[in-house]
């Protein structure tokens, strides 16, 4: 089966940019999640879809991170204005919701901000 | 400190055993997560443990599980020039979704032909 895509793979932009990553999750998975993950940490948790509905989303920086998903398949996650702290690799991975504990994730776009 | 602690690195030579450890501070959590990450890739799941298990062996992974010391331990078995990656160690909550982890900061295991 197709694993779940992203795109860009890398970006590099300059502070106060806008920049936005794509997502397509693998083919049938309802739940979908956006995953920061700075160098030498894990990732955490940004905002997670249950079809096109936001189910948490208390992690996000909502001043100037957004995310959608509308017709609860791919989903966009934009950053405006970006700040260097932001500078990390984004991984989207979804998930079949269907009592699985397995999370399949996406190569991720590495997002660098100067 | 951190919720999830992991040691940073870990050498080893092929055909030797490799041991990463964890320790966690929540009592309350479920499940118990392995994680490998190869270099531009995302995550892959190994293996997890639920809470009320001590031991889990899949082919040539083993994960211990000390639920009193909040201690995980993943032991590769044969390791191989192959299982060089940095190695997650990660958990969920009691009441946490799928998605909401806990993650460590990852053990980066090279293997030494």
């Amino acid at each position: 089966e197709a694993g779940v895509a992203q795109s860009p793979r890398y970006k590099i932009i300059e502070k106060r940019q806008s920049v936005a990553f794509w997502c397509n999750p693998i083919s049938g998975h309802a739940t979908l999640y956006w995953y920061q993950q700075i160098l030498g940490q894990g990732p955490k948790l940004l905002i997670q879809f249950q079809n096109n509905g936001v189910v948490d989303d208390s992690q996000l920086p909502k001043d100037r991170f957004s995310a959608e998903r509308l017709k609860g398949v791919d989903s966009t996650l934009k950053i405006q204005p970006a700040k260097l702290e932001d500078s990390a690799v984004y991984l989207c991975a979804s998930s079949s919701g269907q009592n699985s504990e397995k999370l399949f994730f996406g190569s991720g776009t590495q997002l660098s901000v100067l | 400190g951190e919720d999830v602690e992991q040691s940073l690195f870990l050498s080893v030579r092929e055909g030797d055993s490799s041991v990463i450890n964890c320790t966690y501070t929540d009592s309350s959590s479920t499940y118990l997560y392995w994680y490998k990450q190869e270099p531009g890739a995302g995550l892959q799941l190994l293996t997890y443990i639920f809470s009320n298990m001590d031991m889990k062996q899949d082919q040539r992974l083993t994960v211990l599980l000390n639920k009193k010391d909040k201690h995980l331990s993943l032991r590769i078995a044969d390791t191989q020039t192959g299982d060089s990656a940095i190695y997650f160690c990660a958990e969920r909550r009691r009441g946490s979704t799928l998605g909401r982890l806990y993650f460590g900061r990852g053990t980066q295991l090279t293997v030494w032909p």
